[in-house]
């Protein structure tokens, strides 16, 4: 079945380090995929995604991209800052299952002045 | 600002009183989703709701009705609440691609 795994956090940085979460999934086809944030005491909101292998979703300063051959999609950023802090959700979505996201377990990242 | 709401935000009930949660958006979006979010178990999806009277089951949704009466409200109702359902409920609008917009969320507390 389809599935998303994340790495366990929390993950602690240093501001201004460079940050990885690494993302895998498995699904068959051509699932999109995305990434989700959700700040302390909110929703979640989409930070970004990409629909096709070999895209790159981005957007303020995050990066990931979509890797077929190793159904990956990790999510980095070059330097991280405190505001940053949050909980990072990994999710992917087909076609044939109606769009329904499936999630991952999320990945907390806590940056350090 | 994708345009929903929910209430209440903060609930406190009893066991066994039924509880309803209202999800209000603005944006027209045909797919409507109502998750709960608990420690150690992520987001998990309670139901569904893809047009007006059109809705659906997710993974956990026994204990749980919803209604969809109008495109911009989906209700969800606790019957009879227990303390299982102590959670963080979130409502969220999508376009049917898996982009989702979320509320931000109703912490309900079954004493």
């Amino acid at each position: 079945g389809n599935s998303v795994t994340q790495m366990e956090g929390p993950v602690t940085l240093s501001e201004e380090a460079f940050l990885t979460i690494n993302c895998t999934y498995t699904a068959t086809g051509y699932p999109s995929l995305f990434w989700y944030v959700q700040y302390p005491g909110e929703g979640l909101q989409l930070l970004l995604k990409a629909t096709k292998a070999d895209d790159k979703g981005s957007n303020k300063g995050f990066e990931a991209t979509y890797r077929k051959e190793t159904t990956s999609f990790h999510l980095e950023k070059g330097s991280v800052q405190v505001s940053d802090s949050a909980v990072y959700f990994c999710a992917l979505s087909r076609r044939d299952s109606n769009y329904q996201l499936i999630w991952g377990a999320g990945t907390k990242l806590i940056i350090k002045p | 600002d994708a345009g929903i709401t929910q209430s209440p935000r903060h609930k406190v009930t009893e066991t066994g009183t039924p509880v309803t949660l209202r999800c209000h958006q603005t944006e027209n979006h045909r797919y409507m989703y109502w998750y709960r979010q608990d420690p150690g178990h992520g987001l998990r999806l309670i139901h569904y709701s893809y047009g007006v009277k059109d809705t659906d089951k997710g993974e956990v949704s026994d204990g749980y009705s919803v209604s969809r009466s109008k495109t911009e409200d989906f209700l969800l109702t606790l019957e009879s609440a227990t303390s299982s359902q102590t959670s963080v409920y979130f409502c969220a609008q999508g376009t049917g691609d898996g982009e989702l917009f979320f509320g931000e969320g109703s912490r309900l507390t079954v004493l």
